[in-house]
């Protein structure tokens, strides 16, 4: 059992439709990061969220902390082909010195 | 810009041998890690390290050594392969071991390793 999960697992749409990744845990964190990674790369690092609450936007990217700071969101308005990759989430704990991931979603956004 | 760089990026090994993955950085970062990846289980901790002369075990430590006798270099050690150990392995590194201030992770493009 993971402990940050993420939903769903697999996601293909249209280009021009909106998605939302989730990323869920019973446990809190102080921190929650999320990334990309395409074929054959290292995970990049997309945006980091810290405040309960907190909502963060990279372009059509949305970013958002629930209020516990237990679970976060990623929301892509009108995906482009250039959205697909993998999605990661990982959260770090405040006494903690590690990063722990989820178990990652794969997103394909056809043209 | 080298950043995190990984040797190799292939190998094949057969069951029982041993080998060694190189990861090296040139960002006088404290904090290095590796990591490996299997298809829908996202990225897991094997060891990590907050500064030379320091590591310790992430999730999945059994099999793997480590050592950090400088501050750029963070080699990984099969001690006798197996095909469970078949995965692709990524070192990172970070500025420090602060995650709560949102430290950035800058990883390598990792090393896919089979072991038949």
């Amino acid at each position: 059992t993971q402990l940050l999960e993420q939903s769903p697992q697999f996601l293909s749409i249209q280009e021009g439709e909106n998605l939302t990744v989730y990323c869920n845990s019973s446990s809190v964190f102080s921190s929650l990061q999320w990334y990309r990674q395409e074929p054959g790369e290292g995970p990049v690092l997309l945006v980091t969220v810290v405040t309960g609450g907190e909502v963060k936007k990279l372009k059509r990217l949305t970013f958002q902390f629930g209020d516990a700071r237990k679970d976060s969101s990623l929301h892509i308005t009108a995906a482009q082909p250039g959205d697909t990759g993998l999605y990661l989430c990982a959260g770090a704990k405040a006494a903690g010195n590690k990063l722990t991931f989820g178990g990652g979603t794969r997103v394909l956004v056809k043209p | 810009n080298a950043g995190v760089t990984q040797t190799p990026k292939f190998q094949v090994l057969k069951t029982g041998q041993s080998m060694t993955l190189q990861c090296a950085q040139d960002m006088n970062h404290e904090y290095m890690s590796w990591y490996r990846q299997d298809p829908g289980m996202g990225l897991r901790l094997i060891h990590y390290s907050v500064g030379a002369g320091i590591t310790d075990q992430g999730e999945v430590p059994n099999g793997y050594n480590v050592s950090r006798s400088t501050t750029e270099d963070f080699p990984l050690r099969l001690l006798s392969a197996a095909p469970s150990q078949t995965s692709v392995y990524f070192c990172a590194s970070s500025p420090n071991y602060s995650f709560f201030s949102g430290n950035t992770i800058y990883f390598g493009e990792g090393s896919w390793l089979t072991v038949v």
